[in-house]
């Protein structure tokens, strides 16, 4: 059973507009939601958060949006830069599996972007 | 600060062969530590999670073992690779303050 989904596996997006990266989940315990970011042969580094308690975080030219009603949440990279190319992966924490802290993670999006 | 350390980048093994990965963790004790695998199309699947030395709890049934000698040693093993253990693997430790992992650089394995 998928808890947390990302039913793109990849998105191509143009230089400069607007990238917006889905996430689903159906757990409605989880508490806390990240986002990584993962280039080929390294490992995922962490990239922004939101609590289950807001609905929007932003830092920088990344925001989190989060529809606790629809179990959605989304990140929305502007502008987009070629330095974005990289896979996503949706992660959010529930205790119910994940290990220790409870981190269960998305299959990931590739994002392209174009110059 | 905290850091993670995988070795070795990269290993090309015959099937049949015996493994051992190495993740150490450098600017904090006592950090919960994990083994992840993210094979082609299928994302981070959680291999291995250990809460302190010497406790290792698995979650999907396969044919890598770990241990946890030292607080800040997690080893990944296997006796006998099979082809399907080809992928990247992963070491995270949980990271002080907000909620999230660190992870290490990871170890491209290629069995053949």
């Amino acid at each position: 059973d998928q808890q947390v989904k990302q039913n793109s596996p990849s998105l191509s997006v143009q230089e400069g507009r607007i990238s917006i990266l889905n996430c689903d989940y159906t757990n409605s315990m989880f508490d806390y939601f990240l986002w990584y970011k993962k280039y080929p042969a390294e490992g995922p580094t962490f990239l922004i958060s939101i609590s289950s308690i807001k609905d929007k975080n932003e830092d920088g030219r990344f925001t989190v949006f989060l529809n606790k009603s629809a179990k959605h949440l989304s990140l929305h990279i502007v502008p987009s830069q070629p330095g974005d190319s990289a896979v996503y992966f949706c992660a959010a924490r529930g205790y119910s599996g994940g290990g220790a802290d409870g981190l269960t993670f998305g299959k990931g999006t590739h994002l392209i972007i174009q110059p | 600060s905290q850091t993670i350390h995988q070795w070795p980048a990269t290993l090309v093994q015959p099937v049949g062969s015996p493994l051992s990965l190495e993740c150490t963790v450098e600017g904090t004790s006592n950090p919960n530590l994990y083994w992840y695998r993210q094979a082609a199309g299928r994302g981070l699947q959680l291999l291995f999670y250990s809460v302190g030395i010497g406790q290792i709890s698995s979650e999907v049934p396969q044919n890598l073992s770990a241990s946890r000698p030292q607080d800040r040693q997690f080893i990944l093993s296997s006796k006998k690779l099979l082809l399907s253990d080809s992928g990247f693997y992963l070491c995270a430790q949980t990271r002080a303050g907000p909620v999230g992992y660190t992870f290490g650089s990871g170890t491209r394995l290629t069995v053949v």
